[in-house]
């Protein structure tokens, strides 16, 4: 199975702060990365896919970067609706598999 | 726009078979190329890839799970079907179904269903 490690696991952030959380994959997995926001009680929400491609929908402060095994997500300017917590996901192969979590919280 | 939903029992005894339905609406699971799937999420912690059904009907799923799981289409219901045997406390979760295209990105998700085993 291919291993997805993503840090930090909790961020403290203010209101109009830029964010990047790191996802890191075991082997390369090319741009099969993609990023989801789940909010408390809610399923997960598709943001990027395809490492950098933006969902239709979101907001244009959300971006992915990356490829091979290293990749990122940045929030350019948080609002208070993106405290939540976010996942990435390899579809390279299967099984396919997620991060473990990164919680973002208000400071 | 298509919607899921999921419905089944809240609470499984353990060693017995969890079931689980996932109903389709504003679309039809027979057209298009999609991977029908089952992914759980354990209370605070994070998700779990069960496995997915293909229009055409072929599977995969994840090999921790292999040999208790049975994902199924039901054309006629426009539903899909989750059957995990054997549960024990450790399969306790929030179970989603969702609709995944060929690049194995999930677009569209149900809202989830508790299923605790419990005895």
């Amino acid at each position: 199975d291919i291993q997805m490690t993503q840090s930090p696991s909790s961020l403290s952030a203010s209101v109009g702060d830029r964010v990047t959380i790191t996802c890191r994959a075991s082997q390369s997995i090319s741009i099969y990365l993609h990023w989801y926001q789940q909010k408390p009680g809610k399923a997960p929400n598709l943001l990027i896919y395809a490492a950098s491609s933006l969902q239709s929908g979101v907001p244009s402060r959300f971006s992915g970067s990356g490829s091979g095994t290293d990749f990122t997500l940045t929030v350019s300017s948080l609002q208070p609706e993106d405290f939540a917590t976010y996942y990435c996901q390899q579809s390279y192969s299967t099984p396919y598999t997620f991060g473990q979590g990164t919680n973002l919280e208000i400071k | 726009q298509v919607q899921l939903q999921e419905s089944g029992p809240g609470l499984v005894k353990p060693s017995q078979t969890l079931t689980l339905t996932c109903s389709v609406s504003g679309g039809s699971i027979s057209r298009g190329s999609y991977y029908w799937s089952w992914i759980r999420q354990p209370a605070g912690k994070g998700l779990e890839w069960i496995g997915h059904i293909y229009t055409s009907g072929s599977t995969n799923y994840n090999p921790s799970l292999k040999s208790r799981v049975t994902i199924s289409l039901d054309m006629s219901k426009n539903q899909f079907s989750l059957k995990l045997t054997s549960v024990t406390a450790a399969d306790t979760a929030v179970y989603y179904c969702a609709r995944g295209g060929d690049s194995g990105v999930w677009r569209q998700w149900g809202q989830g269903t508790l299923v605790t085993v419990s005895s």
